[in-house]
Formats: structure tokens, sequence, C-alpha cells
């Protein structure tokens, strides 16, 4: 059983389309954060949000943790092909135990 | 500033066998982490080394196993290698700073096939 469900699984848009990525859970985290990865490589750590309502931007990212601290979306304006990637939501409750989401795989059609 | 750097990139190996991944975290970084990742279950947390001493354990069997160097270097151990291991193993380090909000910095990982 997965603590943090995103959605959707799988997503392929065309270049210059927007995208809202989803992750779901019924636990509250101090902390949750966003990575992507790429095939071949280890995630890479794009935002940590903490506090409930909180939203961060990323040049075309734009990152929201939900008020209750339990779920968090991703949007993504005018993807480009360089988006392209597993996104990755993790959510941590203390200490240095992340739990990580299904994942959503991103492809942006040039 | 090197990253995190994880040896062997690929390993093959068969059933009952047992296999050492090795991991050297950022230079200043204490903590490393473990994570096992599969097409079916994602990324799962295998454990965390801080000085040389496991602070959090995830839900894995004893056949997997870890331990941190004095230089924060650290292994992790699978014994008598099930079909099911099969993975991309991946080390994390972070500085673990108190007040949490911890910066997980990955390695390229170690893809495992069990045969």
């Amino acid at each position: 059983t997965q603590l943090l469900e995103q959605s959707p699984q799988f997503l392929s848009i065309q270049e210059g389309e927007n995208l809202t990525v989803y992750c779901n859970s019924s636990s509250v985290f101090s902390s949750l954060q966003w990575y992507r990865q790429e095939p071949g490589e280890g995630p890479v750590l794009l935002v940590t949000v903490v506090t409930g309502g909180e939203v961060k931007k990323l040049k075309r990212l734009t990152f929201q943790f939900g008020d209750a601290r339990k779920d968090s979306s991703l949007h993504i304006t005018a993807a480009q092909p360089g988006d392209t990637g597993l996104y990755l939501c993790a959510g941590a409750f203390t200490g240095n135990q992340f739990y990580f989401g299904t994942g959503t795989s991103l492809t942006v059609i040039p | 500033k090197a990253g995190v750097t994880q040896t062997p990139r690929y390993l093959i190996k068969t059933r009952g066998q047992q296999v050492t991944l090795s991991c050297s975290p950022i230079s200043g970084h204490r903590s490393v982490s473990w994570y096992q990742q599969t097409p079916g279950q994602g990324l799962q947390f295998l454990f965390e080394y801080f000085s040389e001493t496991q602070r959090n354990k995830g839900n894995f069997p004893g056949r997997f196993s870890g331990r941190q160097f004095s230089n924060s270097r650290s292994e992790m151990n699978v014994s008598t290698l099930e079909l099911g291991d099969s993975a991309l193993y991946l080390c994390a380090s972070s500085l673990r700073r108190q007040g949490g909000n911890e910066k997980l910095f990955f390695g390229s990982g170690t893809q495992l096939s069990v045969l």
C-alpha cells in the first residue's frame, strides 16, 4: 500500500500545453518534496514545501501544498521536451525517512 | 563538488548469491539513505545511516543490511538473492540538519539483475 498516490500515472502531451500532476494521501506530512528523474539517473530535487497552502514557483513549474498538508500538486505551464521525465512526490513525517509517490511519467512531444 | 557516487553501475547475479553495493556521499554529508526502485512498487525506503548508526529502517527482510564507515561511505548488502530483488538501488546523501526539511541528493544507482 502506497502512502502517496500520484495521478495521472502516464501523461503524453504536445509541446506548449499545460499540465497538472497530483499527489494525494490520507496522511499529514511535515514536508513534501517533488523530484524529477530521467532515465538512467537518480531523482533530482525540484522543491520542498512545508507550510499548508504554500505555493512555490520554479520558472514554469508551480508547486502547491494542500492546506491540510495531505496533498500537493505540480503545474507546468507551456511544457517543453526538456520537461520529459518521471515526476515523484515524497513526504516526510519526521527525520530523514521519505515516502515516495507512485510517480507520473511525463512525455512532451515536440 | 562531486556528487553521490554509486558502484557498480550494473550487476548481474544468480539466485542464492549475495551482493554488496557501495555509495560515497557528497563531501560533508553524513547521512546516507538507501532506496529500492522497481516498476511495480516505485521507490521504497530501505534504511538510513548517520554517524555509522542505522537511524531508520524500512519494511524489508533481514536479508537486506547495510553499514556506514567513519568517512560516511556506506555499503548495502543483500544475501540469498531472490528474483524479486532485481531493481535499481539508489543511494541518497544529505546533511541531516536539525529541524528536518532534508534535501536528498541521489546517485545514479546500481541496476541489479537477479537471474
